[in-house]
């Protein structure tokens, strides 16, 4: 079945890289996302990979993608403190409607 | 110029009224969204809508009805009301037609906090 599995919680110094993982279940999903979520507010779209690609990389954000292992992992480096909020993995199966949302990973960024 | 926007953003309410929460969006999205999101955040699709047409329909009470007049709104309905209705109820949209080209990227409403007392 379909399913996408992240760790809920993170922790990490202002400054540090941060390192969010994510596991997906479905191979024939075409892209991958993370959405960021602040408190209080809806879902945004942080970035996405191509499942062609193994990375991508947008200013302070790297995406890697494993295909083999369906790992996917987002890197923030240098850490703020307004880089704190929840980010939800996503997988969108080819040829469906679903795009299937992980359970969402809590950063907490310390001053 | 909001992409997706959604009425009301809060709603008190007691046991056993009956609510709805108004969703628009001007991307010009050929299918529309209903997620529901509890106190832990989890995320969870209850309807979709492509085209007018309902595709999705997970398995939600039949106290919610989703309606969509047409393709640029999707309402949500709630009947009697119960304590464990209380959460963020999102609508998204995206444009599925060309999904297989540029992948399902759901764009997000502010959300819906909706509180049952």
């Amino acid at each position: 079945g379909e399913d996408v599995e992240q760790s809920l919680f993170l922790s990490v110094r202002e400054g540090d890289s941060s390192v969010i993982n994510c596991t997906y279940t479905d191979s024939s999903s075409t892209y991958l996302y993370w959405y960021k979520q602040e408190p209080g507010a809806g879902l945004q779209l942080l970035t996405y990979i191509f499942s062609n690609m193994d990375m991508k990389q947008d200013q302070r954000l790297t995406v890697l993608l494993n295909k083999k292992d369906k790992h996917l992992s987002l890197r923030i480096a240098d850490t703020q403190t307004g880089d704190s909020a929840i980010y939800f993995c996503a997988e969108a199966p080819s040829g469906g409607f679903k795009t299937i949302f992980g359970a969402g990973t809590r950063l907490f960024v310390k001053a | 110029d909001t992409a997706v926007s959604q009425t009301p953003k809060y709603l008190v309410t007691q046991m056993g009224n009956d609510k709805s929460i108004k969703c628009e969006q001007n991307l010009g999205h050929d299918t529309m969204y209903w997620y529901k999101q509890d106190s832990k955040k989890f995320l969870k699709i209850m309807f979709s809508y492509n085209n007018k047409e309902l595709i999705i329909n997970e398995t939600v009470p039949n106290r919610f009805s989703p309606k969509s007049p047409d393709k640029a709104h999707l309402n949500l309905h709630i009947n009697s009301l119960e304590l464990g209705d209380s959460a963020v109820y999102f609508c998204a949209s995206s444009q599925v037609s060309s999904r297989d080209r540029y992948g399902n990227t759901i764009y997000f409403g502010e959300g819906s906090w909706l509180t049952v007392v």
